[in-house]
């Protein structure tokens, strides 16, 4: 079976640092997709960034990236410039290529620091 | 604006009562899920359905029900078998005919149970 985890529970960052969030995984498969969402205190859970596995470019949207590495099952999350609104809890989770399934991590609940 | 809608926000239930959830889409997704989130905890899979009038079970289906009449709604139901059925409960969608497709998430629900 397929397992997401995320070994950070908790994590804080100083406004405008850089903040590295960590996800491995566990698959036997090849083809498959990994994303980050972001639950802020609201609980909408919103869409950060995916990842192909395919791709070895590794994910970019402006001041979120991702490092890919998929033979170590690695998929972390990079965010840079962190503002205050980026406090929330971040969850990795998992698809494989056609498959109904989503497997999510635990989380890691980021603060913010002003 | 498409989205998918969760309703009620806050319920309250006395012991021994079933409840209903409702969640209800326009996004003219085919896959659509039930999550339950607990504190410090990742997103459980309580049922899912691809189509309309079929439905499977999640890791954590005993005490929930579902049912999938029409393709927008996929209700979910809290039964009294449920042991432990306080918690914060997510719908969401997806469209099964793209395999890379991410989830869209409702509001979701509180549910406690007094």
């Amino acid at each position: 079976a397929q397992t997401v985890t995320q070994s950070q529970p908790e994590m804080s960052v100083q406004e405008a640092e850089t903040v590295t969030l960590s996800c491995t995984y566990d698959t036997s498969e090849s083809d498959y997709y990994l994303f980050w969402y972001k639950q802020p205190p609201s609980r909408q859970m919103i869409l950060v960034i995916r990842q192909e596995a395919y791709k070895q470019q590794n994910a970019t949207e402006n001041r979120f990236s991702v490092n890919f590495q998929k033979a170590a099952k690695s998929f972390s999350l990079k965010i840079s410039d962190s503002q205050l609104g980026d406090a929330a809890m971040y969850f990795c989770a998992y698809r494989v290529n056609y498959g109904q399934n989503f497997v999510f991590g635990p989380g890691t609940r980021l603060s913010v620091l002003p | 604006d498409g989205g998918i809608t969760q309703s009620p926000k806050y319920l309250f239930r006395k012991e021994g009562q079933n409840v209903t959830l409702s969640c209800e889409q326009n996004l003219n997704h085919d896959a659509m899920y039930w999550y339950r989130q607990d504190p410090g905890q990742g997103l459980r899979l309580i049922y899912y359905s691809q189509i309309v009038n079929d439905f499977q079970k999640g890791d954590i289906a005993e005490g929930y029900s579902v049912s999938r009449e029409k393709k927008e709604s996929f209700p979910l139901t809290v039964t009294s078998a449920q042991k432990n059925p306080t918690a914060f409960y997510l719908c969401a969608s997806t469209p099964a005919w793209l395999s890379a497709g991410e989830l869209f998430f409702g509001e979701g629900s509180r549910l406690t149970v007094l």
